[in-house]
């Protein structure tokens, strides 16, 4: 079936630093893929997709590209702010009529001063 | 604020008992789904509506039901409850099941049992 693989964390960041967390998928037919951010205390909210291969999804400073040939959809981000600390999903929604997002575990972000 | 609403945010309960969660979708998504969010095993579909018709089940247990009412409002009953079910149960709306739609999520119930 359809799965979601992201790296575990915490991950521990300071202020202006690189981020990139790893996500890797398996799936049938030509998924769309997703990053979800979830808040402290909040739901998951959409902070980007993309629908094709070689697509680049971006958001507030995050990117992430649809790579069909590795199978993945990594999330960077050139310069994290404390404000990014959070629980990051990576998720996929396939076709075929199954359209249920599948998401990862999450990876959880925590950026100090 | 997504505008998917659920309610209660907090529930307290015993084992044994029964609950139910309720889920108010965005204006307009005719599809709800049911998560379950437990530290160990991450976030994990339950069950998807569409339209007031089950659509798909992923990994729920019998002692749990859901349906969608006329409204488009949902919710999801936990019954014979286990202090395994503690977790954050989150609903999800969409405008249809479709793979490049985005689902907005409320803000969840946490669950605990004791």
């Amino acid at each position: 079936g359809d799965s979601v693989t992201q790296m575990e964390g915490p991950v521990t960041l300071s202020e202006e630093a690189f981020l990139t967390i790893n996500c890797t998928y398996t799936a049938t037919g030509y998924p769309s893929l997703f990053w979800y951010v979830q808040y402290p205390g909040e739901g998951l909210q959409l902070l980007l997709k993309a629908t094709k291969a070689d697509d680049k999804g971006s958001n507030k400073g995050f990117e992430a590209t649809y790579r069909k040939e590795t199978t993945s959809f990594h999330l960077e981000k050139g310069s994290v702010q404390v404000s990014d600390s959070a629980v990051y999903f990576c998720a996929l929604s396939r076709g075929g009529g199954s359209y249920i997002p599948t998401f990862g575990r999450g990876t959880s972000l925590i950026v100090h001063p | 604020d997504s505008g998917v609403t659920q309610t209660p945010k907090h529930l307290i309960t015993a084992t044994g008992q029964r609950v139910t969660l309720r889920c108010s979708p965005r204006s307009g998504d005719l599809s709800v789904y049911w998560y379950q969010q437990s530290l160990d095993q991450g976030l994990q579909f339950l069950i998807q509506y569409y339209n007031g018709e089950e659509r798909a089940k992923g990994n729920i247990l019998e002692r749990f039901s859901a349906q969608q009412f006329p409204d488009l409002h949902s919710e999801l009953n936990l019954s014979s409850l286990e202090l395994g079910d503690s977790a954050l149960y989150f609903c999800a709306s969409s405008v249809a099941p479709d793979r490049n739609t985005e689902a907005f999520f409320g803000q969840g119930t946490r669950l605990t049992v004791v």
